[in-house]
């Protein structure tokens, strides 16, 4: 398996400008995750989706965050217009269904590689 | 709610030295424990689980974490340190009675390790 796929990997952009990341969770995962990590506060959840419908959004910051899972296999993380304290490394992680197809799973999540967003 | 506190946000220890990274859990229930990694520029690597089974956990790499309920620990230990262990290194907690799947994490211990 690829594992979680993230897109871009690097993202600069000037403040005001629309910025869209990309998600691809492992398949057969039910769960996805969105996470931001900053030097102040740390990797924190923004939101999180279980078969495509978002179950917790109390992480997401502002009306400026939109996240949305339109499919299974496929998600993205919208910031609009951004701002330089928007600047952060933003991770998708992925969890399988617990029980299902003989899965066993203890909440431990699958990271991507993370998407480094620089807001000037 | 759950918490996570990492003791030490830098430790530095000598190649070949024990290494200790300290994790404690606030949580009124035992919950499912986590110690992940990452290396720079990269994602979070899991090292090992705590789910209950065993209170000495073995993980990747040759880390390993006891889980001491009296003391709400989860301390990460290896006892030889090598260069290629520098990273950062989180503790993370998962509540498995409210079936909330989402992970709440420390704030990270960087491992430096010197030659």
């Amino acid at each position: 398996d690829a594992g979680v796929i993230q897109s871009p990997r690097h993202e600069v952009t000037e403040m005001g400008q629309e910025v869209t990341l990309r998600c691809k969770p492992i398949s057969g995962h039910d769960y996805l995750f969105w996470y931001r990590q900053t030097m102040m506060r740390g990797l924190e959840l923004l939101i999180y989706f279980n078969n495509n419908v978002p179950i917790d959004d109390s992480g997401m910051p502002e009306d400026r965050f939109s996240a949305k899972m339109p499919n299974a296999s496929f998600s993205t993380l919208k910031i609009q217009p951004s701002e330089p304290r928007d600047s952060a490394v933003y991770f998708c992680a992925s969890l399988p269904t617990p029980g299902l197809a003989g899965t066993i799973t203890y909440n431990e999540q699958f990271f991507g590689p993370g998407t480094r967003l620089t807001v000037l | 709610a759950q918490s996570v506190t990492q003791l030490g946000s830098h430790v530095s220890v000598s190649e070949g030295a024990l290494v200790l990274l300290r994790c404690n859990y606030s949580s009124s229930v035992p919950p499912y424990l986590f110690w992940y990694v990452q290396y720079p520029n990269q994602g979070l690597q899991l090292l090992l689980k705590y789910t209950s089974a065993a209170t000495l956990v073995k993980g990747i790499n040759g880390f390993e974490a006891e889980f001491k309920k009296s003391e709400t620990s989860f301390h990460l230990t290896k006892p030889s340190a090598h260069m290629s262990d520098a990273a950062e290194y989180f503790c993370a907690v998962s509540d498995p009675d409210t079936g909330r799947r989402a992970l709440t994490f420390g704030s990270g211990t960087r491992l430096q390790v010197q030659p």
